[in-house]
């Protein structure tokens, strides 16, 4: 499986945008990307997923750089409640199961 | 949306006991189901996947004869640890995947186990 980087943790303030990195350089073309969060002791929750465009949806937006070796997850005002561990996982499609690495750990303050 | 459900969310049980875990999608039926467990401070570790009708298939390191996994419907998946000892205690997730969909998986909320 090809793996995803993302930095250990990053901190933002409340309502401000926040934008997590995510590198794949070894992604195949018939990968996609996606983002889940896992809030404490929750199961993780999707975020958002894509192939080769941008992708909007009410909770994120990503970001797909033309070469898809890198995305970037945009979250546009960060609240208390986005404070959350977020995988960027790379898949062909559900039929596969997961590979969680150890994500981005996103602390908000207020 | 669609959902998964886990029951029981938290048990504790002596060191010996079998405990079943049970995982429903609600709401779709679920081809493929899979069980992690995520251990404090750590990332999810797949422990098995589960075809409907089939046996199911385990990661390397993880004890198919420990971990009983039965996936007999397309609603429902049941993971059994046998003899539990303390070192299983662990928080246990599962995920399903809707027939013929090729975006995304659900989660259930997780089950934590403490065996004493």
């Amino acid at each position: 499986d090809a793996k995803t980087t993302q930095p250990n943790s990053m901190e933002s303030n409340e309502e401000e945008p926040v934008h997590l990195p995510c590198n794949h350089s070894t992604i195949s073309g018939t990968d996609y990307i996606h983002w889940y969060r896992q809030l404490p002791s929750q199961g993780p929750e999707y975020v958002i997923h894509g192939l080769t465009s941008n992708v909007n949806n009410r909770m994120a937006s990503l970001a797909i750089a033309e070469d898809r070796k890198s995305s970037t997850l945009i979250l546009h005002r960060a609240t208390l409640r986005d404070a959350a561990v977020y995988y960027c996982i790379l898949s062909r499609n559900s039929g596969y199961a997961l590979n969680f690495g150890k994500g981005t750990s996103l602390l908000v303050t207020p | 949306g669609a959902v998964v459900s886990q029951h029981p969310s938290w048990v504790i049980c002596k060191s010996g006991t079998s405990v079943k875990i049970e995982c429903r999608s609600l709401d779709f039926q679920a081809t493929t189901m899979f069980w992690y467990r995520q251990f404090p401070k750590q990332s999810l570790m797949l422990m098995a996947t589960s075809n409907e009708g089939s046996k199911a298939t385990y990661e390397q390191g993880v004890e198919k004869d420990k971990f009983l996994i039965n996936h007999a419907s397309l609603t429902l998946s049941t993971l059994t640890v046998t003899s539990a000892h303390p070192e299983d205690s662990s928080f246990y997730i599962c995920s399903a995947s809707a027939a013929g969909a090729t975006d995304t998986q659900y989660f259930g909320p997780g089950t934590r186990l403490t065996v004493l």
